[in-house]
């Protein structure tokens, strides 16, 4: 299988616990998204990176979460101190190097914290 | 405002019709757009790209994009119940050209 890779593809934690995910693109891509999904919304952005170089990270997203890419290839993304209003689907797309090429899409982690 | 903005629908269409789902958006930088395609449950699915002003074809999907106007449409001939999904329009955006899309189109295709 070739295409993007996503573990775990569901995650039950306890409120206030940590939680990591990791994501493995497809191997001759260079550019990794992150992004976070709600019930009737779409995919929101959180952070992308170039290679090992994270670019841009939303605004939005609180410092209980860092999402890494040490060599480029797999990365992780944690929240840290989990919430109730962490519970998403959390996706990872990766893309060829490019402003106008296409993302494709993991299977996505589903968290949900109790 | 937001980058790329669509109608949350739901769209309902009976089975064989033409399903039009439209999107706008606001960077006028933009060169390209993409149609996803998401089924319940599941991760969003590529259907469509398209760069250029004009008409693009692929079996039943045709993508619309008029860079003056700042909108692109999807138009599903022969619509299928198992077309029946959220639809969702994206486009590169902002200073690193990150993709961002839009809050999707429920499309209900009523056999």
């Amino acid at each position: 299988d070739t295409g993007v890779s996503q573990d775990p593809r569901h995650k039950i934690t306890k409120r206030g616990q940590n939680v990591t995910f990791r994501c493995d693109p497809i191997s001759e891509h260079n550019r990794l998204y992150w992004y976070r999904q709600t019930l009737g919304q779409g995919p929101e952005f959180l952070t992308y990176f170039q290679n090992e170089a994270q670019l841009e990270k939303s605004r939005l997203l609180s410092d209980r979460f860092s999402a890494e890419r040490p060599k480029g290839s797999f990365s992780t993304l944690e929240i840290q101190r989990t919430e109730q209003g962490d519970s998403a689907m959390y996706l990872c797309a990766s893309s060829l190097g490019g402003v106008d090429t296409e993302a494709f899409f993991g299977q996505g982690t589903r968290l949900t914290v109790v | 405002q937001k980058e790329v903005e669509q109608n949350s629908g739901p769209l309902s269409v009976p089975e064989g019709a033409i399903a039009s789902l439209n999107c706008t958006y606001s960077d006028r930088v933009s060169q390209s757009f993409f149609w996803y395609r998401q089924y319940s449950g599941k991760s969003p699915e590529l259907i469509m790209s398209i760069y250029s002003n004009g008409d693009k074809e692929d079996g039943r999907f045709t993508a619309q994009l008029n860079k003056a106007s700042q909108y692109v449409s999807l138009l599903i001939r022969d619509s299928q119940p198992s077309d029946s999904a959220t639809y969702l329009c994206a486009s590169p955006s902002g200073g690193y050209q990150k993709v961002t899309f839009g809050t999707g189109t429920k499309l209900q295709v009523i056999p």
